[in-house]
């Protein structure tokens, strides 16, 4: 099946930092990804569309000037959580769409942010 | 606005039995339907997706039905196992775009 990786799987950071997290489609190309977040025992919420080659488009209420989304291949798109808050802490997860196959989402593993 | 509802929230059954997680949507336009599995801090794994226009979908012990018009769907797993415990989350794809929609999730635990 299509893989997508993220990178860090983890990370901690102080408040007011920014912390970058890439996601990877590893065997297909990817025009389209998306980004998500999870809170604890909660379900994932759709943040924003990475679109490669354009802006992003992001779902209501998400901040664009402190989720900044960069998709500039094919295969890579970089969500950047600018000067992080503890209430910023929380599960972020990307996907992409495999269009060949039903477009069927495939996901990446997930990173864990924690803003001390 | 598309509202994705998983029943139960949490369930619990021995090793052995066979089991059905429910999800129900409340607009019916959708162009297809995931179910997902998801262990403790970690990503998805796509287990089944069902086009709008099919009935069901099987993989190995797990089976997927969609009722579209009633805004349904059920994963049915049969021979539970340990390795089975997760939290099963299904997605329903509506509109442009290729948004998902998630569900609230059904955590299951499969006891010895």
């Amino acid at each position: 099946g299509a893989v997508v990786s993220q990178h860090p799987s983890w990370v901690i950071c102080k408040s007011g930092t920014s912390v970058k997290i890439e996601c990877r489609s590893l065997d297909f190309q990817a025009t389209t990804m998306f980004w998500y977040r999870q809170f604890p025992k909660q379900s994932l919420m759709l943040m924003a569309t990475s679109n490669e080659g354009s802006k992003a488009t992001y779902e209501q209420g998400v901040e664009k000037d402190k989720f900044l989304i960069n998709h500039a291949s094919l295969t890579l798109s970089t969500l950047t959580v600018t000067s992080a808050h503890p209430e910023d802490s929380s599960f972020y997860i990307c996907s992409a769409p495999l269009g060949t196959r039903d477009n069927e989402q495939f996901f990446g593993p997930g990173t864990r942010l924690t803003v001390l | 606005k598309q509202e994705v509802t998983q029943i139960p929230a949490a369930l619990s059954v021995p090793e052995g039995e066979n089991l059905v997680l429910n999800c129900s949507f409340t607009d019916s336009a959708i162009y297809n339907l995931q179910w997902f599995r998801q262990d403790p801090g970690k990503g998805l794994t796509s287990l089944l997706l069902i086009q709008s226009s099919q009935r069901e979908q099987t993989s190995g012990r797990l089976n997927a039905s969609l009722d579209k018009s009633s805004g349904r769907s059920t994963l049915y797993i049969a021979a539970s196992q340990p390795g089975d415990s997760a939290t099963y989350l299904c997605a329903v794809l509506t509109g442009g775009g290729n948004k998902l929609t998630f569900g609230t999730g059904t955590q299951l635990k499969v006891e010895l």
